[in-house]
């Protein structure tokens, strides 16, 4: 299968620890996208990368966030102190952009995060 | 405010019926795009549309993106149990490369 994988697929912390997800685009993919969904809601954007520099950073990505993609392949989202405001699904998505209008996003299964 | 609206919110139908659902919003995009997604799993790309009026098949689904490029419908035809999932819609616009989802259609065909 050479879709979107993302890991862990579930991950339980307590309040105050640090969490850590990674994605692994289709391999041929040069745009990454992060994107959170929460219960009743659908998926909304948090940020994503053009090869390996991060274009574009949602509001909603405090300062207790942070992503990287160091080579332009995988990336990874890291949450320091987490809240119980930040359970949710975190969705991947990687497309390949040849121009502005298609950009079709193809989703990870996503990493469910609950803080307790 | 939304910037895309989905309705119905839910819908449950007996198999066999037909259905159309909508997706709306006062802001021109790009293009659209509907995905499927199931309890625990990511949204999986149905079909994308790009121009004004377009129509597009996927066996008993039909997606059509408004003229001025502000909605999009969905119609299934003989629904199936398998339709059952939340129905996301999602656009572009202009030169942005974030997509914006509504909340979707959560469906639900009895067997």
């Amino acid at each position: 299968d050479t879709g979107v994988s993302q890991n862990p697929r579930h991950k339980i912390t307590k309040r105050g620890q640090n969490v850590t997800f990674r994605c692994d685009p289709i391999s041929e993919h040069n745009r990454l996208y992060w994107y959170r969904q929460t219960l009743g809601q659908g998926p909304e954007f948090l940020t994503y990368f053009q090869n390996e520099a991060q274009l574009e950073k949602s509001r909603l990505l405090s300062d207790r966030f942070s992503a990287e993609r160091p080579k332009g392949s995988f990336s990874t989202l890291e949450i320091q102190r987490t809240e119980q405001g930040d359970s949710a699904m975190y969705l991947c998505a990687s497309s390949l952009a040849l121009g502005q209008t298609r950009n079709e996003q193809f989703f990870g299964p996503g990493t469910r995060l609950t803080v307790l | 405010t939304q910037l895309l609206e989905q309705s119905p919110q839910f819908l449950s139908i007996q198999e066999g019926e037909n259905l159309t659902v909508y997706c709306n919003s006062s802001s021109v995009f790009s293009s659209l795009q509907w995905y499927r997604q199931e309890p625990g799993e990511g949204p999986v790309l149905l079909v994308t549309v790009v121009t004004g009026g377009e129509v597009k098949k996927l066996k008993r689904l039909t997606f059509q993106f408004g003229d001025a490029r502000k909605d999009s419908s969905l119609h299934i035809t003989a629904a199936q149990p398998g339709d059952t999932g939340l129905y996301l819609c999602a656009g572009l616009q202009g030169a942005n490369s974030k997509l914006t989802f509504g909340k979707g259609i959560t469906l639900s065909v009895r067997p």
